[in-house]
Protein backbone atom coordinates (compact mmCIF):
# COMPACT_ATOMS: atom_id res chain seq x y z
CA UNK A 1 0.00 0.00 0.00
CA UNK A 2 1.35 3.46 -0.64
CA UNK A 3 2.36 4.89 2.03
CA UNK A 4 2.82 8.51 0.56
CA UNK A 5 0.54 9.70 -1.50
CA UNK A 6 0.69 12.68 -4.69
CA UNK A 7 -2.16 12.54 -6.43
CA UNK A 8 -1.18 15.70 -8.95
CA UNK A 9 1.43 14.41 -11.69
CA UNK A 10 1.43 17.78 -12.94
CA UNK A 11 0.23 21.60 -12.03
CA UNK A 12 0.22 24.55 -13.66
CA UNK A 13 -0.02 28.01 -11.77
CA UNK A 14 -0.14 31.69 -12.65
CA UNK A 15 3.08 33.44 -11.91
CA UNK A 16 2.27 35.34 -8.37
CA UNK A 17 -0.76 33.39 -7.75
CA UNK A 18 -0.92 30.71 -4.92
CA UNK A 19 -0.92 26.90 -4.96
CA UNK A 20 -1.80 23.94 -3.07
CA UNK A 21 0.55 20.63 -3.69
CA UNK A 22 -1.39 17.16 -2.34
CA UNK A 23 -0.06 14.93 0.29
CA UNK A 24 -1.53 12.39 2.30
CA UNK A 25 0.41 9.40 4.31
CA UNK A 26 -0.86 6.76 5.81
CA UNK A 27 1.54 4.74 9.34
CA UNK A 28 0.46 3.81 12.28
CA UNK A 29 3.42 5.37 13.82
CA UNK A 30 2.19 8.48 16.28
CA UNK A 31 6.11 9.94 15.98
CA UNK A 32 6.59 10.99 12.70
CA UNK A 33 8.15 14.11 10.37
CA UNK A 34 6.79 15.00 7.05
CA UNK A 35 8.78 16.87 5.02
CA UNK A 36 8.55 18.27 1.60
CA UNK A 37 11.57 18.91 -0.83
CA UNK A 38 11.75 20.49 -4.41
CA UNK A 39 13.66 19.49 -7.24
CA UNK A 40 14.41 21.86 -9.89
CA UNK A 41 15.17 20.31 -13.76
CA UNK A 42 19.05 20.59 -11.91
CA UNK A 43 18.47 17.44 -10.51
CA UNK A 44 19.45 18.06 -6.37
CA UNK A 45 16.93 18.03 -4.01
CA UNK A 46 16.59 20.64 -1.57
CA UNK A 47 14.71 20.62 1.67
CA UNK A 48 12.02 23.02 2.00
CA UNK A 49 9.74 22.70 5.09
CA UNK A 50 8.76 19.76 7.75
CA UNK A 51 6.06 19.35 10.09
CA UNK A 52 6.38 16.96 13.14
CA UNK A 53 3.61 14.82 13.97
CA UNK A 54 3.04 16.45 17.37
CA UNK A 55 3.33 19.61 15.98
CA UNK A 56 0.64 21.93 16.53
CA UNK A 57 0.99 24.71 14.31
CA UNK A 58 1.20 24.36 10.72
CA UNK A 59 4.78 24.89 10.00
CA UNK A 60 5.81 28.07 7.61
CA UNK A 61 9.10 29.25 6.02
CA UNK A 62 9.02 31.85 3.76
CA UNK A 63 6.71 31.69 1.01
CA UNK A 64 6.23 27.74 1.81
CA UNK A 65 3.33 26.66 4.65
CA UNK A 66 2.36 22.99 5.56
CA UNK A 67 -1.16 22.74 5.65
CA UNK A 68 -1.45 19.29 7.95
CA UNK A 69 -4.54 18.00 9.11
CA UNK A 70 -3.73 15.12 10.96
CA UNK A 71 -6.99 13.63 11.26
CA UNK A 72 -7.20 13.48 7.67
CA UNK A 73 -3.49 12.57 7.01
CA UNK A 74 -2.85 14.92 4.73
CA UNK A 75 0.15 17.18 4.83
CA UNK A 76 -0.57 19.80 1.71
CA UNK A 77 2.40 22.47 0.57
CA UNK A 78 1.14 26.12 -0.11
CA UNK A 79 3.44 27.88 -2.09
CA UNK A 80 2.11 31.25 -1.37
CA UNK A 81 3.05 34.15 -4.50
CA UNK A 82 4.41 31.76 -7.42
CA UNK A 83 7.80 32.61 -9.16
CA UNK A 84 8.98 31.10 -12.21
CA UNK A 85 11.65 29.77 -10.35
CA UNK A 86 9.33 27.70 -8.21
CA UNK A 87 8.70 25.55 -11.54
CA UNK A 88 10.16 22.16 -10.59
CA UNK A 89 9.53 18.46 -9.47
CA UNK A 90 8.25 18.31 -5.44
CA UNK A 91 8.12 15.90 -3.53
CA UNK A 92 6.51 14.78 -0.65
CA UNK A 93 8.16 12.67 2.09
CA UNK A 94 7.69 10.98 5.82
CA UNK A 95 10.21 9.83 8.09
CA UNK A 96 9.06 6.49 10.36
CA UNK A 97 10.77 5.30 13.25
CA UNK A 98 10.69 1.65 12.80
CA UNK A 99 12.43 0.57 15.83
CA UNK A 100 15.81 -0.05 17.61
CA UNK A 101 16.44 3.97 16.94
CA UNK A 102 16.19 3.84 13.20
CA UNK A 103 14.49 5.97 10.59
CA UNK A 104 13.46 6.28 7.19
CA UNK A 105 11.87 8.14 4.74
CA UNK A 106 9.52 7.34 1.99
CA UNK A 107 9.01 9.41 -0.42
CA UNK A 108 5.81 9.94 -3.04
CA UNK A 109 6.27 10.49 -6.70
CA UNK A 110 5.89 13.48 -7.47
CA UNK A 111 4.46 16.86 -8.51
CA UNK A 112 5.39 18.46 -11.11
CA UNK A 113 4.80 22.21 -10.84
CA UNK A 114 5.08 24.59 -13.76
CA UNK A 115 4.66 28.16 -13.09
CA UNK A 116 3.28 30.41 -16.09
CA UNK A 117 4.91 34.27 -17.29
CA UNK B 1 32.05 22.60 4.16
CA UNK B 2 31.16 20.32 1.30
CA UNK B 3 28.09 18.57 2.45
CA UNK B 4 27.31 14.73 0.97
CA UNK B 5 29.45 14.36 -2.41
CA UNK B 6 29.05 11.35 -4.93
CA UNK B 7 31.24 9.99 -7.28
CA UNK B 8 31.36 9.22 -10.24
CA UNK B 9 28.75 11.92 -11.30
CA UNK B 10 27.89 9.56 -14.23
CA UNK B 11 28.64 6.22 -15.47
CA UNK B 12 28.06 3.90 -17.94
CA UNK B 13 28.03 0.59 -17.86
CA UNK B 14 28.05 -2.86 -19.86
CA UNK B 15 25.28 -5.44 -18.97
CA UNK B 16 27.09 -7.68 -15.97
CA UNK B 17 30.03 -5.14 -15.09
CA UNK B 18 30.49 -4.36 -11.72
CA UNK B 19 31.01 -0.68 -9.96
CA UNK B 20 31.07 1.12 -6.75
CA UNK B 21 29.71 4.38 -5.65
CA UNK B 22 30.83 6.67 -3.29
CA UNK B 23 29.24 9.14 -1.12
CA UNK B 24 30.92 10.83 1.39
CA UNK B 25 29.91 13.29 4.23
CA UNK B 26 31.80 15.51 6.28
CA UNK B 27 28.67 16.45 8.85
CA UNK B 28 29.65 13.91 11.15
CA UNK B 29 25.89 12.15 10.35
CA UNK B 30 25.08 8.75 11.90
CA UNK B 31 22.36 8.26 9.36
CA UNK B 32 22.81 7.50 5.47
CA UNK B 33 21.05 6.48 2.58
CA UNK B 34 21.28 5.22 -0.19
CA UNK B 35 18.42 6.21 -2.84
CA UNK B 36 17.08 5.64 -6.95
CA UNK B 37 15.27 7.83 -8.50
CA UNK B 38 12.91 6.29 -11.67
CA UNK B 39 10.66 8.56 -13.70
CA UNK B 40 7.16 8.26 -12.24
CA UNK B 41 8.40 6.78 -9.24
CA UNK B 42 9.77 9.12 -6.81
CA UNK B 43 12.92 7.96 -4.29
CA UNK B 44 13.32 4.36 -3.68
CA UNK B 45 15.44 3.32 -0.69
CA UNK B 46 18.17 0.71 -1.31
CA UNK B 47 20.03 0.05 1.28
CA UNK B 48 20.86 2.44 4.64
CA UNK B 49 23.13 2.78 7.82
CA UNK B 50 22.59 3.73 10.97
CA UNK B 51 26.11 4.12 12.04
CA UNK B 52 30.01 2.89 11.30
CA UNK B 53 29.72 -1.07 10.73
CA UNK B 54 26.39 -1.44 10.07
CA UNK B 55 23.89 -1.37 7.06
CA UNK B 56 19.86 -2.83 6.69
CA UNK B 57 17.75 -3.26 3.51
CA UNK B 58 15.43 -0.65 2.16
CA UNK B 59 12.84 -1.24 -0.14
CA UNK B 60 14.63 -2.10 -3.16
CA UNK B 61 17.71 -4.23 -2.28
CA UNK B 62 17.92 -6.98 -4.64
CA UNK B 63 21.09 -6.42 -6.74
CA UNK B 64 23.09 -3.89 -4.36
CA UNK B 65 25.35 -4.46 -1.86
CA UNK B 66 26.90 -1.69 0.59
CA UNK B 67 28.92 -0.92 3.13
CA UNK B 68 29.98 1.92 5.47
CA UNK B 69 33.16 0.92 7.42
CA UNK B 70 34.41 4.48 7.91
CA UNK B 71 31.36 7.09 9.42
CA UNK B 72 32.00 9.68 6.54
CA UNK B 73 31.39 6.82 4.13
CA UNK B 74 28.96 4.97 2.60
CA UNK B 75 29.75 2.28 -1.06
CA UNK B 76 26.90 1.20 -3.10
CA UNK B 77 28.00 -1.65 -5.28
CA UNK B 78 26.32 -3.42 -8.09
CA UNK B 79 28.44 -6.72 -8.77
CA UNK B 80 26.67 -7.72 -11.91
CA UNK B 81 24.65 -4.42 -13.57
CA UNK B 82 21.26 -5.13 -15.41
CA UNK B 83 19.58 -2.97 -17.77
CA UNK B 84 17.13 -2.34 -14.71
CA UNK B 85 19.65 -0.87 -12.83
CA UNK B 86 19.87 2.36 -15.12
CA UNK B 87 18.75 5.25 -12.80
CA UNK B 88 19.68 7.77 -10.92
CA UNK B 89 21.29 7.10 -7.67
CA UNK B 90 21.05 9.51 -4.61
CA UNK B 91 23.01 9.29 -1.52
CA UNK B 92 22.03 10.95 1.88
CA UNK B 93 22.90 11.84 5.25
CA UNK B 94 21.37 12.93 8.81
CA UNK B 95 21.76 13.16 12.11
CA UNK B 96 18.59 12.74 14.38
CA UNK B 97 19.26 14.97 17.28
CA UNK B 98 16.80 15.66 20.32
CA UNK B 99 13.85 17.12 18.34
CA UNK B 100 13.55 15.35 15.36
CA UNK B 101 13.74 18.43 12.83
CA UNK B 102 16.46 17.35 11.25
CA UNK B 103 15.92 16.75 7.46
CA UNK B 104 18.46 14.29 4.85
CA UNK B 105 21.01 16.35 3.07
CA UNK B 106 21.39 14.76 -0.18
CA UNK B 107 24.37 14.34 -2.92
CA UNK B 108 24.51 15.73 -6.30
CA UNK B 109 23.32 12.58 -7.58
CA UNK B 110 24.88 9.54 -10.05
CA UNK B 111 22.86 9.40 -13.48
CA UNK B 112 24.06 5.59 -14.37
CA UNK B 113 23.31 4.06 -17.52
CA UNK B 114 23.33 0.10 -17.85
CA UNK B 115 23.50 -0.82 -21.79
Amino acid sequence: AQKITQTQPGMFVQEKEAVTLDCTYDTSDPSYGLFWYKQPSSGEMIFLIYQGSYDQQNATEGRYSLNFQKARKSANLVISASQLGDSAMYFCAMRESPGSGTYKYIFGTGTRLKVLA
Amino acid sequence: NAGVTQTPKFRVLKTGQSMTLLCAQDMNHEYMYWYRQDPGMGLRLIHYSVGEGTTAKGEVPDGYNVSRLKKQNFLLGLESAAPSQTSVYFCASSSHRTGGRETQYFGPGTRLLVL
